[in-house]
Protein backbone atom coordinates (compact mmCIF):
# COMPACT_ATOMS: atom_id res chain seq x y z
CA UNK A 1 0.00 0.00 0.00
CA UNK A 2 1.50 3.08 -1.05
CA UNK A 3 1.82 5.35 1.36
CA UNK A 4 2.70 8.50 -0.74
CA UNK A 5 1.36 8.76 -4.31
CA UNK A 6 2.06 10.83 -6.97
CA UNK A 7 -0.95 9.58 -9.44
CA UNK A 8 -0.03 11.81 -12.56
CA UNK A 9 3.19 10.01 -14.23
CA UNK A 10 3.74 12.60 -16.74
CA UNK A 11 2.80 15.97 -17.28
CA UNK A 12 3.43 18.04 -20.42
CA UNK A 13 3.89 21.90 -20.12
CA UNK A 14 4.84 24.86 -22.11
CA UNK A 15 7.56 27.26 -21.78
CA UNK A 16 6.45 30.18 -19.87
CA UNK A 17 3.53 28.20 -18.54
CA UNK A 18 2.82 27.23 -14.64
CA UNK A 19 3.55 23.33 -14.03
CA UNK A 20 2.04 22.37 -11.16
CA UNK A 21 3.07 18.72 -9.68
CA UNK A 22 0.93 16.84 -7.19
CA UNK A 23 1.20 14.27 -4.13
CA UNK A 24 -0.88 12.91 -1.82
CA UNK A 25 -0.23 10.77 0.90
CA UNK A 26 -1.91 8.78 3.75
CA UNK A 27 0.05 8.91 6.93
CA UNK A 28 -0.72 11.42 9.24
CA UNK A 29 2.15 10.96 10.96
CA UNK A 30 4.23 12.39 8.45
CA UNK A 31 5.49 15.53 9.29
CA UNK A 32 7.74 16.64 6.87
CA UNK A 33 7.41 16.68 2.97
CA UNK A 34 10.67 17.14 0.18
CA UNK A 35 10.33 17.17 -3.90
CA UNK A 36 13.38 15.94 -5.29
CA UNK A 37 14.44 16.18 -9.14
CA UNK A 38 15.64 13.63 -11.23
CA UNK A 39 17.82 13.68 -14.46
CA UNK A 40 17.91 10.91 -16.86
CA UNK A 41 21.40 9.12 -15.48
CA UNK A 42 21.56 10.85 -12.38
CA UNK A 43 20.70 10.33 -8.98
CA UNK A 44 17.41 12.88 -7.38
CA UNK A 45 19.14 15.66 -6.41
CA UNK A 46 17.24 17.64 -3.51
CA UNK A 47 15.00 20.50 -4.60
CA UNK A 48 12.53 22.02 -2.42
CA UNK A 49 10.90 20.56 1.51
CA UNK A 50 8.20 22.11 4.02
CA UNK A 51 7.56 21.06 6.94
CA UNK A 52 4.04 20.44 8.50
CA UNK A 53 3.89 23.40 10.63
CA UNK A 54 3.72 25.39 7.28
CA UNK A 55 1.45 25.32 4.53
CA UNK A 56 3.67 27.21 1.94
CA UNK A 57 7.15 27.20 1.28
CA UNK A 58 9.07 29.38 -1.71
CA UNK A 59 12.72 29.06 -3.46
CA UNK A 60 12.56 31.59 -6.72
CA UNK A 61 10.42 29.70 -9.24
CA UNK A 62 9.66 26.82 -6.71
CA UNK A 63 6.61 27.23 -4.50
CA UNK A 64 5.45 23.83 -2.49
CA UNK A 65 2.17 24.07 -0.41
CA UNK A 66 0.72 21.33 1.90
CA UNK A 67 -2.47 21.13 2.64
CA UNK A 68 -2.61 19.07 5.75
CA UNK A 69 -6.32 18.29 6.18
CA UNK A 70 -6.16 16.99 2.34
CA UNK A 71 -3.48 15.20 2.59
CA UNK A 72 -1.83 16.45 -0.46
CA UNK A 73 1.27 18.98 -1.36
CA UNK A 74 2.09 20.30 -4.80
CA UNK A 75 4.72 21.65 -6.33
CA UNK A 76 3.93 24.70 -8.61
CA UNK A 77 6.92 25.99 -10.90
CA UNK A 78 6.62 28.98 -12.53
CA UNK A 79 8.01 30.46 -15.27
CA UNK A 80 8.29 26.91 -15.99
CA UNK A 81 11.49 26.35 -18.69
CA UNK A 82 12.56 23.59 -20.68
CA UNK A 83 15.62 22.39 -18.16
CA UNK A 84 13.01 21.76 -15.31
CA UNK A 85 12.35 18.57 -17.98
CA UNK A 86 13.13 15.69 -15.25
CA UNK A 87 10.98 13.36 -12.84
CA UNK A 88 10.18 14.81 -9.70
CA UNK A 89 9.69 12.92 -6.72
CA UNK A 90 7.48 14.15 -3.46
CA UNK A 91 9.10 12.33 -0.44
CA UNK A 92 7.71 12.21 3.07
CA UNK A 93 9.06 11.60 6.47
CA UNK A 94 7.57 11.15 9.93
CA UNK A 95 10.59 11.75 11.77
CA UNK A 96 12.88 9.80 13.46
CA UNK A 97 10.40 8.99 16.74
CA UNK A 98 7.96 7.04 14.10
CA UNK A 99 8.35 3.73 13.81
CA UNK A 100 11.90 3.23 14.79
CA UNK A 101 12.30 3.53 11.24
CA UNK A 102 14.86 6.29 11.00
CA UNK A 103 15.95 8.16 7.87
CA UNK A 104 13.06 6.56 5.89
CA UNK A 105 12.23 8.98 3.30
CA UNK A 106 8.59 7.21 1.38
CA UNK A 107 9.09 8.40 -1.99
CA UNK A 108 6.37 8.33 -4.96
CA UNK A 109 7.00 6.94 -7.92
CA UNK A 110 7.71 10.15 -9.71
CA UNK A 111 5.99 12.46 -12.33
CA UNK A 112 7.73 13.30 -15.68
CA UNK A 113 7.47 16.82 -16.48
CA UNK A 114 8.02 18.21 -19.65
CA UNK A 115 8.63 21.52 -20.83
CA UNK A 116 7.98 22.29 -24.43
CA UNK A 117 10.01 25.38 -26.21
CA UNK B 1 30.56 18.18 -8.76
CA UNK B 2 28.45 15.66 -6.85
CA UNK B 3 29.39 15.10 -2.83
CA UNK B 4 28.25 11.75 -3.55
CA UNK B 5 29.69 9.47 -5.62
CA UNK B 6 29.35 6.21 -7.11
CA UNK B 7 31.51 3.07 -9.10
CA UNK B 8 30.62 1.70 -11.44
CA UNK B 9 27.90 3.77 -13.01
CA UNK B 10 26.80 0.73 -14.66
CA UNK B 11 27.31 -2.70 -14.37
CA UNK B 12 26.53 -6.09 -15.83
CA UNK B 13 26.70 -9.59 -13.83
CA UNK B 14 25.65 -13.02 -14.30
CA UNK B 15 23.58 -14.60 -11.40
CA UNK B 16 26.47 -16.61 -10.37
CA UNK B 17 29.34 -13.49 -9.78
CA UNK B 18 30.50 -11.57 -7.00
CA UNK B 19 30.18 -7.38 -7.58
CA UNK B 20 30.84 -4.63 -5.40
CA UNK B 21 28.98 -1.29 -5.87
CA UNK B 22 31.00 1.47 -4.24
CA UNK B 23 29.93 4.84 -2.81
CA UNK B 24 31.81 7.94 -1.59
CA UNK B 25 30.59 11.06 0.01
CA UNK B 26 32.77 14.05 0.15
CA UNK B 27 30.00 16.21 2.58
CA UNK B 28 31.60 15.25 6.14
CA UNK B 29 28.05 13.63 6.51
CA UNK B 30 27.35 10.66 9.06
CA UNK B 31 24.62 8.78 7.61
CA UNK B 32 24.61 6.94 4.26
CA UNK B 33 22.15 4.78 2.70
CA UNK B 34 21.63 2.62 -0.11
CA UNK B 35 17.91 2.78 -2.52
CA UNK B 36 17.13 0.38 -4.96
CA UNK B 37 14.75 2.12 -7.82
CA UNK B 38 12.64 -0.52 -10.15
CA UNK B 39 10.83 0.53 -12.95
CA UNK B 40 7.77 2.10 -12.15
CA UNK B 41 8.54 1.81 -8.06
CA UNK B 42 8.80 3.99 -5.79
CA UNK B 43 12.59 4.10 -4.23
CA UNK B 44 12.78 1.65 -1.77
CA UNK B 45 15.06 1.96 1.64
CA UNK B 46 17.52 -1.09 1.46
CA UNK B 47 20.20 0.07 4.31
CA UNK B 48 20.88 2.95 6.60
CA UNK B 49 24.27 3.27 8.21
CA UNK B 50 25.03 5.94 10.93
CA UNK B 51 28.45 6.31 12.24
CA UNK B 52 29.24 3.17 10.49
CA UNK B 53 27.24 1.05 12.27
CA UNK B 54 23.91 -0.42 10.20
CA UNK B 55 20.87 0.88 11.69
CA UNK B 56 18.31 -0.29 9.77
CA UNK B 57 17.40 -3.56 7.17
CA UNK B 58 14.63 -3.38 5.25
CA UNK B 59 14.22 -6.81 4.75
CA UNK B 60 16.53 -7.02 2.17
CA UNK B 61 17.94 -10.32 0.81
CA UNK B 62 20.82 -11.65 2.30
CA UNK B 63 22.19 -11.91 -1.42
CA UNK B 64 22.86 -7.71 -1.15
CA UNK B 65 25.48 -7.39 1.69
CA UNK B 66 26.78 -3.95 2.77
CA UNK B 67 29.82 -2.98 4.00
CA UNK B 68 30.81 0.92 6.15
CA UNK B 69 34.40 0.79 6.76
CA UNK B 70 33.96 4.81 7.99
CA UNK B 71 31.88 7.11 7.35
CA UNK B 72 32.95 8.43 4.02
CA UNK B 73 32.64 4.88 2.41
CA UNK B 74 30.05 2.41 1.79
CA UNK B 75 29.87 -0.58 -0.46
CA UNK B 76 27.00 -3.05 -2.36
CA UNK B 77 28.19 -6.39 -2.41
CA UNK B 78 26.18 -8.61 -4.97
CA UNK B 79 25.98 -12.23 -4.65
CA UNK B 80 24.30 -15.14 -6.87
CA UNK B 81 21.48 -12.01 -7.78
CA UNK B 82 18.67 -12.77 -10.20
CA UNK B 83 17.29 -11.50 -12.92
CA UNK B 84 14.70 -9.27 -11.24
CA UNK B 85 17.46 -7.75 -8.95
CA UNK B 86 18.25 -5.37 -12.05
CA UNK B 87 17.03 -1.38 -11.03
CA UNK B 88 18.96 1.29 -10.34
CA UNK B 89 20.94 1.52 -7.15
CA UNK B 90 21.64 4.83 -5.32
CA UNK B 91 23.71 5.95 -2.40
CA UNK B 92 22.69 8.70 -0.26
CA UNK B 93 23.61 10.56 2.32
CA UNK B 94 22.66 13.25 5.22
CA UNK B 95 24.33 15.19 8.14
CA UNK B 96 23.10 13.31 10.72
CA UNK B 97 20.11 10.23 11.05
CA UNK B 98 17.81 12.44 11.73
CA UNK B 99 18.37 15.01 8.85
CA UNK B 100 15.51 14.79 6.91
CA UNK B 101 17.41 16.42 3.54
CA UNK B 102 19.49 13.63 1.83
CA UNK B 103 21.70 13.58 -0.87
CA UNK B 104 21.65 11.11 -2.84
CA UNK B 105 24.93 10.03 -6.01
CA UNK B 106 24.18 9.26 -9.21
CA UNK B 107 23.66 5.54 -9.12
CA UNK B 108 24.47 2.19 -10.51
CA UNK B 109 22.66 0.81 -13.06
CA UNK B 110 22.72 -2.70 -12.29
CA UNK B 111 21.95 -5.08 -15.17
CA UNK B 112 21.62 -9.32 -13.91
CA UNK B 113 21.63 -11.71 -16.61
Amino acid sequence: DQQVKQNSPSLSVQEGRISILNCDYTNSMFDYFLWYKKYPAEGPTFLISISSIKDKNEDGRFTVFLNKSAKHLSLHIVPSQPGDSAVYFCAASAGENYGGSQGNLIFGKGTKLSVKP
Amino acid sequence: ETGVTQTPRHLVMGMTNKKSLKCEQHLGHNAMYWYKQSAKKPLELMFVYSLEERVENNSVPSRFSPECPNSSHLFLHLHTLQPEDSALYLCASSQDLGENTIYFGEGSWLTVV
